[in-house]
C-alpha cells in the first residue's frame, strides 16, 4: 500500500528558512516522479514543484523558483523540499504527491501525503 | 500564463446529476484530471485523462474534455459527494501544472 507521510512544518519567521520531507512506502519510489503541492488556507491547491525519479529533472512555479529547492534521497525513499526566503504568502499546507506512471511523468497525482503546516507570520 | 477557471460554486440535489465544469484555452487538446477534497482531508483522485476512473472511484464519476472546457458529472449525486472539486492539467509549453480554482459542491 501507497504511503506518504510529510513533515518538517512549523512556524518561521519572514524570511527564514525550512525544510520538508515526505516519506514514501509501498512502491519503488526511484520509479516515479514526484511532487509538492500547497494549499493557504481556506484557497485552492496551487502545484509548487515536480521532480523526475532520477532526480535529474526538477520544474518550480513562478511564486517559488529561486527560493526552493525540491530534491530526493532515493536510498531513504524521502522526497524534500528546502524552503528559504520564506514569505507570508507561503503559508500553507503542503502535500507531497506521486505521479502514477512509472519511469515518466503523467502530470497529475495518485496518491497524496496528509499534509503539513507551514506558517510564516512573525 | 495558463489559467483554468471552474464556477466557484454548484448546488444539486440528491439523486440528480451535477456538472462541474472546467475552462481553459484549447484545453480538449490537453489530458483533464479531477481531485475531489473533503474537509480536512487531503485530495484524492477521481477522474484522470479526462474520463478514467481510477479503481475505488464509483461509477456515478464521469468526465469529458473536449474544446476548451472539460466537464466533471456525477449521476445520482449523494450526500457523500458533497465536496470540493479541482481540474487540473499540464501545461507542456511553460513545463506547469495547473490547477483550477476549485468548485464547492452543494448536495442539498
Amino acid at each position: 500500500e501507497v504511503h506518504l507521510l510529510e513533515s518538517g512544518g512549523g512556524l518561521v519567521q519572514p524570511g527564514g528558512s525550512l525544510r520538508l520531507s515526505c516519506a514514501a512506502s509501498g512502491f519503488t519510489f526511484s520509479s516515479y516522479a514526484m511532487s509538492w503541492v500547497r494549499q493557504a488556507p481556506g484557497k485552492g491547491l496551487e502545484w509548487v514543484s515536480t521532480i523526475s525519479g532520477s532526480g535529474g529533472s526538477t520544474y518550480y512555479a513562478d511564486s517559488v523558483k529561486g527560493r526552493f529547492t525540491i530534491s530526493r534521497d532515493i536510498s531513504k525513499n524521502t522526497l524534500y523540499l528546502q524552503m528559504n526566503s520564506l514569505r507570508a504568502e507561503d503559508t500553507a499546507a503542503y502535500y507531497c504527491a506521486k505521479d502514477p506512471l512509472s519511469g515518466s511523468y503523467t502530470y497529475y497525482f495518485d496518491y497524496w501525503g496528509q499534509g503539513t503546516l507551514v506558517t510564516v507570520s512573525s | 500564463s495558463y489559467e483554468l477557471t471552474q464556477p466557484p460554486s454548484v448546488s444539486v440535489s440528491p439523486g440528480q446529476t451535477a456538472s462541474i465544469t472546467c475552462s481553459g484555452d484549447t484545453l480538449g487538446d490537453k489530458y483533464a484530471c479531477w481531485y475531489q477534497q473533503k474537509p480536512g482531508q487531503s485530495p484524492v483522485l477521481v477522474i484522470y485523462q479526462d474520463n478514467k476512473r481510477p479503481s475505488g472511484i464509483p461509477e456515478r464519476f464521469s468526465g469529458s474534455n473536449s474544446g476548451n472546457t472539460a466537464t466533471l458529472t456525477i449521476s445520482g449525486t449523494q450526500a457523500m459527494d458533497e465536496a470540493d472539486y479541482y481540474c487540473q492539467a499540464w501545461d507542456s509549453s511553460t513545463a506547469k501544472v495547473i490547477f483550477g480554482g476549485g468548485t464547492k459542491l452543494t448536495v442539498l
